[in-house]
């Protein structure tokens, strides 16, 4: 079955830049569906960050948008999640995730998730 | 503060039904497919609802899912102890542009 994978450092300092990975097994992320990233601060809900269509489009949480870029390299199969000028706001734990491909936005479920990776300004 | 609204918890005794809503608007729920998620302690969230009624594969049918307007609602017979987790609706918001999420719902079985 399809999973995914994600990896990065774990601590960052303030007003650095978070690059995370998502490595994705058993399926090949050029052929169909969106590719996400969610996170969720220690003990709160869950954020979209973005998705990336594999035709190319992307897509960004307006409250983020300013700061973040996902890119897919489709020839080593992963995703990736850069966010930049970090502050401790931006802990939490980083999941990656397949999105049902609804045609024009981003509105599907997720499915699968990988297991998150923690990543703490300070 | 959430956009979409779901009470913070719920609780129930082994073999009761639990039902979960999520509150939006005409520009999230009202016009956009509702997904629901189980998120157990310390792991990722898992699909449970899909399209606001389909449950995916290996999702037992204790758990489903309605919508009606600008809510949704989760259910769930049978509880068991496993069911312990936090639940959350996820839809689509055309207006913002952007996924939203629940505030989540801590399900307690007592």
């Amino acid at each position: 079955q399809v999973q995914l994978q994600e990896s990065g450092p774990g601590l960052l300092q303030p007003l650095e830049t978070l690059s995370l990975t998502c490595v994705v097994s058993n399926y090949s992320i050029s052929s169909a569906y969106y590719w996400g990233w969610i996170r969720q601060p220690p003990g709160k809900g869950l954020e979209w960050i973005g998705s990336f269509h594999h035709t190319g489009s992307t897509y960004y949480n307006p409250s983020l948008k300013s700061r973040v870029f996902i890119s897919l390299d489709t020839s080593n199969n992963h995703f990736s999640l850069r966010l930049w000028s970090v502050t401790a706001a931006d802990t939490a734990l980083y999941f990656c995730a397949r999105q049902a491909d609804y045609g024009d936005f981003p509105r599907g479920w997720f499915d699968p998730w990988g297991q998150g990776t923690l990543v703490t300004v300070s | 503060q959430s956009v979409l609204t779901q009470a913070p918890s719920v609780a129930a005794a082994p073999g009761q039904k639990v039902t979960i809503s999520c509150s939006g608007s005409t520009s999230n729920i009202g016009n956009n497919y509702v997904s629901w998620y189980r998120q157990l302690p310390g792991t990722a969230p898992k699909l449970l609802i899909y399209d606001n009624n389909k449950r995916p594969s290996g999702i037992p049918d204790r758990f489903s899912g309605s919508k009606s307007g600008t809510s949704a609602t989760l259910g769930i017979t049978g509880l068991q102890t496993g069911d312990e987790a936090v639940y959350y609706c996820g839809t689509w918001d055309t207006s913002l542009s952007v996924v939203l999420f629940g505030g989540g719902t801590k399900v307690t079985v007592l």
